[in-house]
């Protein structure tokens, strides 16, 4: 199985800036996704980071407030911008290994919004 | 799009006894039923999957039934131990391979 990275893994920010998040996996990966996780909620769906293109975004996600990049098929970033309290999550990078057809999850970052 | 349910909610079980947590969902194209098991400060760990051309998946004290006719999918665990209080997630996937995720089931094992 894939084993994921990411940094930072926790994290408290003021109102107002941005935090970016990144996500190692050591394999080359087709897909690899960003999820958001609320205080004792379920896991949604932000955006699907493209290698070489932009990402895909859900309804309810936005470009400007989740810019993603994904250089290579090993490494990918999520920034949370001009956060605001509603921010506060937990932040899930997960690829998907197409030839297990499997999908894993980092180990989160967690974000408070002061 | 998809939307997969998940009861229940809470379940509390006996050290030693059956843990049985039951989804639904809603697109027919579904074809990947996977399960994470979440602990405290982690990210979801995944446990076990089954995909839809299999009834029936097992893994030591884990297993995953699926019925594609009704459209769910159960998680059962047996012999449980103090270490699978945890809270799990169902989810399902099309071919998009996007995962839509139930709300989860906190699982507390009395010792």
């Amino acid at each position: 199985s894939a084993v994921i990275s990411q940094k930072p893994s926790r994290d408290i920010c003021q109102r107002g800036t941005s935090l970016t998040i990144q996500c190692q996996v050591d394999s080359q990966v087709t897909m690899m996704f960003w999820y958001r996780q609320q205080p004792g909620q379920s896991l949604t769906l932000i955006a699907t980071a493209n290698q070489g293109s932009e990402a895909t975004y859900e309804s309810g996600f936005v470009i400007d407030k989740f810019p993603i990049s994904r250089p290579n098929l090993t490494f990918s970033t999520l920034t949370v911008s001009n956060m605001s309290p509603e921010d506060s999550s937990i932040y899930l990078c997960s690829v998907d290994d197409l030839t297990q057809e499997t999908q894993y999850f980092g180990p989160g970052t967690r974000l408070l919004v002061l | 799009g998809e939307n997969v349910e998940q009861h229940p909610s809470t379940l509390s079980v006996q050290e030693g006894d059956s843990a049985v947590i039951k989804c639904t969902y809603s697109d027919s194209a579904s074809n990947y039923f996977p399960w994470y098991k979440q602990e405290l400060g982690k990210g979801p760990q995944l446990i076990i999957d089954i995909r839809s051309n299999v009834g029936e998946k097992k893994d030591q004290r884990i297993a995953v039934t699926l019925n594609k006719t009704a459209k769910h999918f159960s998680l059962h665990i047996t012999e449980t131990q103090p270490e699978d209080s945890a809270v799990y997630f169902c989810a399902a996937r099309a071919n998009d391979y996007k995962l839509s995720f139930g709300a989860g089931t906190t699982v507390t094992v009395r010792a």
